[in-house]
């Protein structure tokens, strides 16, 4: 069974920019979670979507937001991106909500100049 | 809020050496938890959970951990490690209800195993 992939795999942007990121989960994966990852705040919990609908959201400003498909493929957009947005992005599936252990994608890793 | 804390952040064996990670979380109610392992240039890969029942649990590798509900601890075991186990480990806990999937990670605790 192929695992989680996120498409983009690298990207560069500039201040200002907006940018989509893609995550498809594992086959039969409901639940889809995003996390941040920098090396200064670590991984943290950006929000989780199961059945297209947003379930739980981390402490990020509004300009990152998400969405899930009825394929449970889900992205998530940064506008106005700053400095501080860089940072490898995972996204992470699961069976169901609560105790389902979740795999993670390779990430995508965003770079902001 | 829901925290978890690793106290060691750089640990650094010999091959063959024994291994303990720390893990204390500070949720008070019922709990999810993980141990997950990111090796250099790959994505995190989960090494064990504890959802419920046997508080010491077994994962890939032949790494365990033992859960101490009164400790609010979860430590990474294994007795004897190898080279390859280099890699940085992350202890990760949710609220254990069919509502949250939220997972809260500790910041990380790099290994190195010398030979």
């Amino acid at each position: 069974k192929a695992g989680v992939t996120q498409t983009p795999r690298y990207l560069i942007k500039t201040r200002g920019q907006q940018v989509t990121l893609s995550c498809s989960p594992i086959s039969g994966h409901r639940s889809v979670s995003w996390y941040q990852q920098t090396p200064g705040q670590g991984l943290q919990f950006l929000f989780e979507y199961f059945s297209e609908t947003q379930r739980n959201k981390g402490n990020f400003p509004g300009r990152f937001s998400g969405r899930q498909f009825s394929n449970s493929r889900s992205e998530m957009n940064v506008s106005t991106l700053e400095l501080g947005d860089s940072a490898l992005y995972l996204c992470a599936s699961s069976l169901g909500r609560g105790a389902y252990e979740q795999y993670f994608g390779p990430g995508t890793r965003l770079t902001v100049t | 809020a829901q925290s978890v804390s690793q106290h060691n952040h750089h640990v650094i064996l010999s091959e063959a050496a024994s291994l303990e990670l720390g893990c204390n979380y500070s949720y008070g109610g019922t709990v999810n938890l993980f141990w997950y392992v990111q090796y250099p240039g790959q994505h995190l890969q989960l090494l064990l959970k504890y959802f419920s029942g046997d508080p010491l649990v077994k994962g890939i590798k032949g790494f365990e951990a033992e859960f101490i509900k009164s400790k609010f601890s979860f430590n990474l075991r294994k007795p004897s490690v190898q080279w390859s186990d280099t890699a940085e480990y992350f202890c990760a806990v949710n609220q254990g209800t069919g509502t949250a999937s939220k997972l809260t990670f500790g910041t990380g605790t790099r290994l190195q195993v010398t030979l």
